[in-house]
């Protein structure tokens, strides 16, 4: 089965900078990487996906790539800001029927004023 | 219009007893998941039901949990005989039907299991 890792497990930047997370997969026919966004105390929240008939897609301050050759996707967050501060789970999914989403082990950002 | 509702937020329990954690999905989502988040850790798929129906029950464990999601009423994830190592927040999802699959899992605010 699929199978998502993810890099680094915690991550503190200085309000400002940027931050990247990256991950890997491995089953070459998932086709959906979603990106989510836990708080303390709440349930993940999605924040951005991108398909892989795309190789990037931006939203504000959020930009994903997707190197499906490589089987690697990342998420970068410029102009980080206090309210950044959380957990983020990428995540994979391949297109069937229904959606079986695996998630990789979470990045602990850590934005500090 | 209300999201995915999950009670118990939080529930105690003494090692043997029993576990039940409700979830209602959003109105119009007939597709339901339920993740396990252990402490320091990510989310583990368990089960993903549709009405009346167990689609994909692979990352259940084999004793002693099930999971159901009658055509009324919400889901339930059952925790039979509950021991020390199911300590944790069980997060269910739920997403509107789809022909293809992909699509975006809307979460509730998760149930956190402590035993004792």
């Amino acid at each position: 089965g699929e199978n998502v890792e993810q890099h680094p497990s915690t991550l503190s930047v200085q309000e400002g900078d940027s931050a990247v997370i990256k991950c890997t997969y491995s089953d070459s026919a998932s086709n959906y990487f979603p990106w989510y966004k836990q708080e303390l105390g709440k349930g993940p929240q999605l924040i951005i996906d991108i398909r892989s008939n795309v190789g990037e897609k931006k939203d504000q301050r959020i930009a994903v790539t997707l190197n499906k050759t490589a089987k690697h996707f990342s998420l970068h967050i410029t102009e980080t800001q206090p309210e950044d501060s959380a957990v983020y789970f990428c995540a994979a999914s391949i297109e069937t029927s229904y959606d079986k989403v695996i998630f990789g082990p979470g990045t602990s950002l850590s934005v500090i004023p | 219009n209300a999201g995915v509702m999950q009670n118990p937020r939080h529930l105690v329990r003494r090692r043997g007893q029993e576990a039940r954690l409700r979830c209602s999905p959003m109105k119009g989502h007939s597709h339901v998941y339920w993740y396990r988040q252990l402490p320091e850790e990510g989310l583990k798929f368990m089960v993903y039901l549709q009405k009346e129906n167990i689609i994909d029950e692979s990352g259940m464990p084999k004793e002693r949990f099930s999971a159901e999601f009658p055509k009324e009423g919400p889901s339930i994830l059952r925790i039979q005989q509950v021991v020390r190592g199911d300590s944790a927040a069980y997060f269910c999802a739920s997403s509107p039907p789809s022909r293809g699959g992909t699509g975006e899992l809307f979460f509730g605010e998760g149930s956190r299991l402590t035993v004792l």
